[in-house]
């Protein structure tokens, strides 16, 4: 069955740049119909969805993110990647990969991520 | 963004209780909607999606309801393998945002 496993350096310093891959395995990145996102969680706290790339290309990010955040994918390596630039202590999280999926009801597409990686943890600090 | 807002933050109830999550969106949101489970130290597994539709594989002790604003997840039997964190997601609009979490653990 499709995995997913995030990888990247646990530990970044202040305004450097975070960058993770999550490397899909079992199934291959450039599925038509599904698509690729980026969530986090700061330690005891809840879920961030941050953004997403479809096998398009096209991406979406969340728009405090969008400054610093890109997202990209290399179908070569079947992974996507996500770039945060000039870092911050409030970056600090556990970074979760999942897959998008969608559910057509009503004309409409229900979207969902139904399968997620382990995360990572990474630590902004000098 | 859509705020989605969650009730309770925590609950506490007992092996075979059933419970019931409420999830509340700022704006109209048709059945844009999924739930999510996660326990410590794991990363989040989908339960329901389209607001009412099992995942495969989850149990028919979970059930979903609603559309447009508010939601409900109900467990039903609760076991010692679903005390964990519950999170609602809107699907929208983007940025797709998550309620705060309801934390249902063992009284």
């Amino acid at each position: 069955q499709v995995q997913l496993q995030e990888s990247g350096p646990g530990l970044v310093r202040p305004s450097q740049t975070l960058s993770l891959t999550c490397t899909v395995s079992g199934g291959s990145v450039n599925s038509g119909g599904f698509f690729w996102s980026w969530i986090r969680q700061p330690t005891g706290k809840g879920l961030e969805w941050i953004g997403r790339i479809y096998t398009s290309g096209t991406t979406t990010y969340i728009p405090s993110l969008e400054s610093r955040l890109s997202i990209s994918m290399d179908t070569s390596k079947n992974q996507f990647s996500l770039r945060l630039t000039s870092v911050t202590a409030a970056d600090t999280a556990v970074y979760y990969c999942a897959r998008g999926n969608k559910f057509v009801s009503g004309n409409y597409n229900r979207n969902f991520l139904d399968i997620w990686g382990r995360g990572t943890v990474v630590t902004v600090s000098s | 963004a859509i705020q989605m807002t969650q009730s309770p933050s925590s609950l506490s109830a007992s092996i075979g209780d059933r419970v019931t999550i409420t999830c509340r969106a700022s704006q109209g949101i048709r059945i844009d909607l999924s739930w999510y489970q996660q326990k410590p130290g794991k990363a989040p597994k989908l339960l329901i999606y389209a607001a009412s539709t099992l995942h495969t594989g989850v149990p028919s002790k979970f059930s979903g309801n609603g559309s447009g604003t508010d939601f409900t997840l109900t467990i039903s039997n609760l076991q010692p393998e679903d005390f964990a964190t519950y999170y609602c997601l809107q699907d929208y609009k983007y940025p797709w945002t998550f309620g705060q979490g309801t934390k249902v653990d063992i009284k």
